[in-house]
Formats: structure tokens, C-alpha cells, sequence
């Protein structure tokens, strides 16, 4: 199974900031990688796919790159409503696996 | 578009369980649709992928043998039935649509739709 590990787990910043996640797969993905938000008591959110294209309706603030085993999600200017969980996923195999989440606080 | 997840409880130890989700505003047959589920905690793990004619399944290595995954698109219904529940089966599941097939062929997608989630406690 494809792994993937993100970092950091945990990231401290204010509104305003401009924060990154990074996120490594265990062996080549080509762009096959999407980033979810979670907040508590709702369902996750689906922001970017395909590495880099946004989701309709996400804020172009949130900005994906990356392929093969490296991928970054870059928030710019973060917004109260942006304190969350973040997760990468890849979907380049049906078994698709998640990031262990990295929490924006 | 909506996905409402259903049948989830508290359970004993070695006990079964089917959950059920129900789809609506799309085209149900057009997707394929998985199983994600949080345990208290802790992060997301994909439980369970099904296409939409039902063609692939895959499972998760954590519940493999353990769990069927199951369609009726003729009612937009899809169904995860789980055997010999164990404690770390516990937590939150949802139902998600993702990826679709076309041409004979099924391919992988992001996870885009999303239901609330339904509540597994085993103990």
C-alpha cells in the first residue's frame, strides 16, 4: 500500500499568516493527490485534487503543488475559518490512503 | 446532492453491523463510492471502495475479511455490512462518492461528496 506522511502535525499562526503542509508519498503518485479540510462536528471537505486544481467554490488562497512523492498545500493570508484539520490523500491506487492530518491552530 | 448515512450503534465485541447511506441529487450509477471512517482522535482512514456497477471492490488491509461492501443503484443505496466488530472498529463513518467508470473501465477520483457521518461504538 502507498503510505503517505505529513508534516508538521501541528501548525501555531495567526490570521494573516502564511502557512504550508507538506505531504510525501511512499512511492510515485503522478499528480493523483487531493487535500481535504476537517473541522469538528462536520463532515471533511474536499479544497484541491489533481495536486493543484481548487475545488469549485475554494478560495484561491489555498494553493496545491507538487507531484510525484512531494506536495505542498500552501494557505495565504489565513482566515478565521481556515483553523482546521488538513488532510492529504492519495487516489492513485483504489486503495486510497490518508495523511495522518496536520491541525492549523 | 446528499448522502445520508444510517445504522450506526453501540455494539458488542464480535457482533455485526450493517450501515447504510442513501444518495440523492445525482446520477448514483455514474459513481463509484467509498467508506471513510475517524476513529475518537484520530484521522481519516478509507475503509472501503466500491464501482459503480459494482465490477471493483477493494478493501482496506484493517478490515479485509471483516467487511462486505455492497449497491442497489436502482434504490441509490450503498451498504457497508461489518463481522466480528472489534473496539478499534469504533467511530465515525461516512459514506463518500468518489471516482466513476466509463467506457468499461473504472477510474480513481478525489473524494468530493461527503455525508454527516454515522456513529459505531463496539464494547
Amino acid at each position: 500500500d502507498i503510505q503517505m506522511t505529513q508534516s508538521p502535525s501541528t501548525v501555531s499562526a495567526s490570521v494573516g499568516d502564511t502557512i504550508s503542509i507538506r505531504c510525501r508519498a511512499s512511492q510515485p503518485i503522478s499528480s493523483f493527490l487531493a487535500w481535504y479540510q476537517h473541522k469538528p462536528e462536520t463532515a471533511p471537505k474536499l479544497l484541491i485534487y489533481q495536486a493543484s486544481t481548487l475545488q469549485d467554490g475554494v478560495p484561491s488562497r489555498f494553493v496545491g503543488i507538487g507531484s510525484g512523492t512531494d506536495f505542498t498545500l500552501t494557505i495565504r493570508g489565513l482566515q478565521p475559518d481556515d483553523f482546521a484539520t488538513y488532510y492529504c490523500q492519495q487516489y492513485a491506487s483504489f486503495s486510497h490512503t490518508f495523511g495522518q492530518g496536520s491541525t492549523v491552530e | 446532492e446528499h448522502l445520508v448515512e444510517s445504522g450506526g450503534r453501540l455494539v458488542q465485541p464480535g457482533e455485526s453491523l450493517t450501515l447504510s447511506c442513501a444518495a440523492s441529487g445525482f446520477v448514483f450509477s455514474d459513481y463509484s463510492m467509498n467508506w471513510v471512517r475517524q476513529a475518537p482522535g484520530k484521522g481519516l482512514e478509507w475503509v472501503a471502495y466500491i464501482s459503480s456497477l459494482s465490477g471493483s471492490i477493494y478493501y482496506a488491509d484493517s478490515v479485509q475479511g471483516r467487511i462486505s461492501v455492497s449497491r442497489d443503484n436502482g434504490h441509490y443505496l450503498v451498504f457497508l455490512e461489518m463481522k466480528n466488530l472489534r473496539g478499534e472498529d469504533t467511530g465515525l463513518y461516512y459514506c463518500v462518492r468518489g471516482g466513476y467508470c466509463h467506457g468499461g473501465r473504472c477510474f480513481s477520483a478525489a473524494l468530493d461528496l461527503w455525508g454527516q457521518g454515522t456513529g459505531v461504538s463496539v464494547s
